[in-house]
């Protein structure tokens, strides 16, 4: 999981604005994840993407968005459209079908 | 929708004794069941996993054993120590859907001296 990178470390928002989080991955693997961990609570899919301009809704996707141009990226933009974004966000990547591993994460705090 | 049910949701040990975390899942096809270990702060790391096609895998002081037809699975670990205190969090991948996995709502595991 060294090679799965995540920036910030933390992020502060102000009511209605968007946020991108970065998730980058030097492994070469296919699949990449986004989940959010809300305090004493498992990890939510909010997408994910297998291949590369391809990417699925998971569980939580509304007033999130992300992009997949390259292989080695996958960014996450909440949207003022999430009302109750503050979470911690963690990325995940894995060869196709395989065990995932997982970045540092981002602390995302609205203001 | 698919679920994965986790219990306890927190467990005290003394050093030295076994600990015990159990899991069950809802889709029969899952055939990939991993456990991650998260420390405070910090990003869940994979302890162990299991693919269907074995009953039980060891490593060390952590083993895991998996029943397909009951449709659960649980962690044991050995001789534990104050460095196991953790959150752990079991999962089952849904089949066909691209390495998706459905977690566990995590067992906080406190081991004291």
């Amino acid at each position: 999981d060294g090679g799965i990178t995540q920036s910030p470390k933390y992020l502060f928002r102000k009511e209605g604005q968007n946020v991108t989080l970065s998730c980058e991955q030097n492994l070469n693997h296919d699949a990449m994840y986004w989940y959010r961990q809300d305090p004493g609570q498992g990890l939510r899919l909010i997408y994910y993407s297998q291949i590369v301009n391809d990417f699925q809704k998971g569980d939580i996707a509304e007033g999130y968005s992300v992009s997949r141009e390259k292989k080695e990226s996958f960014p996450l933009t909440v949207t003022s459209a999430q009302k109750n974004p503050t979470a911690f966000y963690l990325c995940a990547s894995s060869p196709q079908e395989d065990t995932q591993y997982f970045g540092p994460g981002t602390r995302l705090t609205v203001l | 929708g698919e679920n994965v049910e986790q219990h306890p949701s927190t467990l005290s040990v003394q050093e030295g004794d076994s600990a015990v975390i159990k899991c069950t899942y809802s889709d029969s096809a899952s055939n990939y069941f991993p456990w991650y270990k998260q420390e405070l702060g910090k990003r869940p790391q994979l302890i162990i996993d299991i693919r269907s096609n074995v009953g039980e895998k060891k490593d060390q002081r952590i083993a895991v054993t998996l029943n397909k037809t009951a449709k659960h699975f649980s962690l044991h670990i050995t001789e534990t120590q104050p460095e196991d205190s953790a959150v752990y969090f079991c999962a089952a991948n849904i089949y066909n859907q691209g390495g998706k996995l459905i977690f566990g709502q995590g067992t906080e595991l406190s081991v004291k001296p």
